[in-house]
Parts: structure tokens; sequence; C-alpha cells
């Protein structure tokens, strides 16, 4: 059974930098057409990709946030981090812990609420 | 970049069928994927690669995906089925993983 869990701060104050981390097991990163992915939905509204890892260190990235944003992973501790710079009140979302299969995204975290607010 | 739209919201009465449509350049050429999301729940995939359905979706839900317009077909709706539903797409040239903008249905 795959499991992913979000993890991280739930406020933060405009201008600092967000870091997330996924814990995840009932898989392994190494296997072949599989990432971990971030994807964001802000209250109310769509879902929007963020970035994703494979593997092989693989890295992709939505090119509207590609400048503030970094996913890396730690395959030894099943976790994958995202650390996104110059956070601001538009940045108020759940964000999700996924993974990507092939084309599509399969599982999903229980998402966690990040408010940016002074 | 890709860009995918749906309707804003689609209202249905139980029993019925409720189709849900995803409009993109030649969408008939990718493969699209479609998650239900209840409210305050995370989403679950319901529809890959235009028509599969994963373990444990009921037959009540379908897709079909030609030229410009992919749609989500779900049949004998019923209660539970009522969230938002979305669409997406592979991009390898410029988001890989692209939303559609949602489509909440209501059961009426």
């Amino acid at each position: 059974q795959i499991t992913l869990r979000e993890s991280g701060p739930a406020l933060v104050k405009p201008t600092q930098t967000l870091t997330l981390t996924c814990t995840f097991s009932g898989f392994s990163l190494s296997s072949s057409g599989l990432g971990v992915g971030w994807i964001r939905q802000p209250p109310g509204k769509a879902l929007e990709f963020l970035a994703l890892i494979y593997g092989d260190d693989d890295k992709r990235y939505s090119p509207s946030l590609k400048h503030r944003v970094t996913i890396t992973k730690d395959a030894s501790k099943n976790q994958v981090a995202l650390t996104m710079t110059n956070m601001d009140p538009v940045d108020t979302a759940t964000y999700y812990c996924s993974t990507v299969v092939d084309k599509y995204v399969d599982d999903w975290g229980q998402g966690t609420l990040v408010t940016v607010s002074s | 970049s890709f860009v995918l739209t749906q309707p804003p919201s689609v209202s249905v009465a139980p029993g019925q069928t409720a189709k849900i449509t995803c409009g993109g350049n030649n969408i008939g050429s990718k493969s699209v994927h479609w998650y239900q999301q209840k409210a305050g729940q995370a989403p679950i995939l319901v529809i890959h690669y235009d028509s599969d359905r994963p373990s444990g979706i009921p037959e009540r839900f379908s897709g079909s995906n030609s030229e410009n317009t992919a749609t989500l077909t779900i049949s004998r709706v019923e209660a539970g089925d009522e969230a938002d539903y979305y669409c997406q797409v592979w991009d390898s040239i410029s988001d890989p993983v692209i939303f559609g903008g949602g489509t909440k249905v209501t059961v009426l």
C-alpha cells in the first residue's frame, strides 16, 4: 500500500522560504517511470503542478514557477522535499505530494494547508 | 503552454447521465486522465489513458477522447458522485502535468 504524507509549516510570512517534506512508503523511487511530484490548490481554485522528480534525479518544473521552486530527494529516507522562495499571500494553498506514473498522477497525500500571512 | 478548458459546472438529476468535457487543441493526440475531488479531500484518479478505469472505480465512469474534446461520462449518477472533476494531460514541451480548470458536478 502506497502512502504519502506532507509535512511542513502551516504558516509562513511573506518573502520567507517554504520547505515541505513528503515522506512516502510502499514504493521505491528507483522504479522505472515513477516519480514524486508536488501539486498545489489555492482555496476554491484549480490544481496546479509545481515540480516532479524521478529516481535518476531527473527533475521537471512548472515553467511559471521554475525560478522559485526546487525539488530534491533523499532516497535513503524515502523523502522528497520542495522549496519555494519569496512566498506571497497568493501562494496560500493546500500542497499535495503525489506519485506520477508514466503520464498521470496516481496516488496523492492528504495535503497540507500553507497560509502566507504576516 | 497547452490549455485545457472545462465548463465550471454541470448539474444532473440522480439516475441520469453527466457529461463533463475537456477541450484542448488537438487533445485527441494526447492521453487524458480524469480526477474526482470531493469536498475537503485529495483528488483520486477515476480514468486514465482516455478511457481506462483504475481498480475500484465503478463501471459507471467512462471516458472518450477525439479531436479537440475529451469527455468524462458518469452514468446513473448518484448523490455520492457530487464532486469537482479535473482533466489532465502530459505535455513534454511545457508543463509536464497540465490540469483543466475543473468542473463542479452538482447532483440535483
